[in-house]
């Protein structure tokens, strides 16, 4: 199995509410992540998972709290959004964080603020 | 953070023409990979090239990689209607974080 999933495909919500992205991938890797990819740009890192350990946050603000339950799994937990932070989420695995990999990309979950 | 600019921004051509595509660089990189994204879906890995090796082909596709210019290129050959896509190259450093360009988005037509 080499399929990194997303769930949902689409989601819709309003400042207020508290939603999140659940991604999913069986193929051993280690390291996960998260990244959000706005309309003709190119993705931007938001967290990276290694072993389930948080090793990176690019500064992104609280109402994004990654979760990583297990190795198979990662969440994204959002709360109090804004309408700019509508983008296609994107979630990622790689057999390790550091060295030569490449990375695996799930479909991606389209979030749209109200 | 963002380290690659790739050109064109646009390409369009034929169906069985070729497709080349550029990517520049700032800093020392330990790799360097491209990736497709068709129609704002998730990236599809299409190729790696290491810092010490200077072209590797995959199929259809040619990458090439001059670390003393700091560039890359991806060459397609005899495109199809199917590689109409937006394409991305990828920089990583010491770490583990790909740095993605700006991306060239292709259309081929029939």
């Amino acid at each position: 199995d080499t399929e990194v999933t997303q769930t949902p495909k689409h989601l819709v919500m309003g400042m207020t509410n508290k939603k999140s992205l659940k991604c999913e991938q069986h193929m051993g890797h280690r390291a996960m992540y998260w990244y959000k990819q706005k309309a003709k740009k190119p993705p931007e890192l938001m967290f990276v998972y290694s072993y389930e350990k948080l090793s990176i946050n690019e500064s992104v603000p609280s109402r994004f709290s990654p979760e990583c339950p297990n190795s198979s799994l990662l969440n994204l937990h959002l709360h109090a959004l804004q309408p700019e932070d509508s983008a296609l989420y994107l979630c990622a695995s790689s057999p390790r964080d550091r060295g030569v990999h490449e990375q695996y990309f799930g479909p991606g979950t389209r979030l749209t603020v109200t | 953070s963002q380290q690659g600019e790739e050109d064109p921004q646009a390409l369009s051509i034929q169906e069985g023409e070729n497709a080349t595509m550029n990517c520049s660089y700032k800093t020392s990189i330990n790799n360097l990979q491209w990736y497709r994204q068709n129609s704002g879906r998730g990236l599809v890995h299409l190729i790696l090239i290491r810092s010490n090796e200077r072209e590797k082909h995959s199929g259809r596709l040619r990458v090439t990689l001059d670390t003393s210019k700091k560039s890359s290129s991806l060459l397609i050959t005899a495109s199809r209607a199917a590689d109409t896509a937006s394409y991305f190259c990828a920089t990583v450093d010491s770490g583990y974080a790909l740095n993605f360009g700006k991306g060239t988005s292709l259309l081929v037509t029939p």
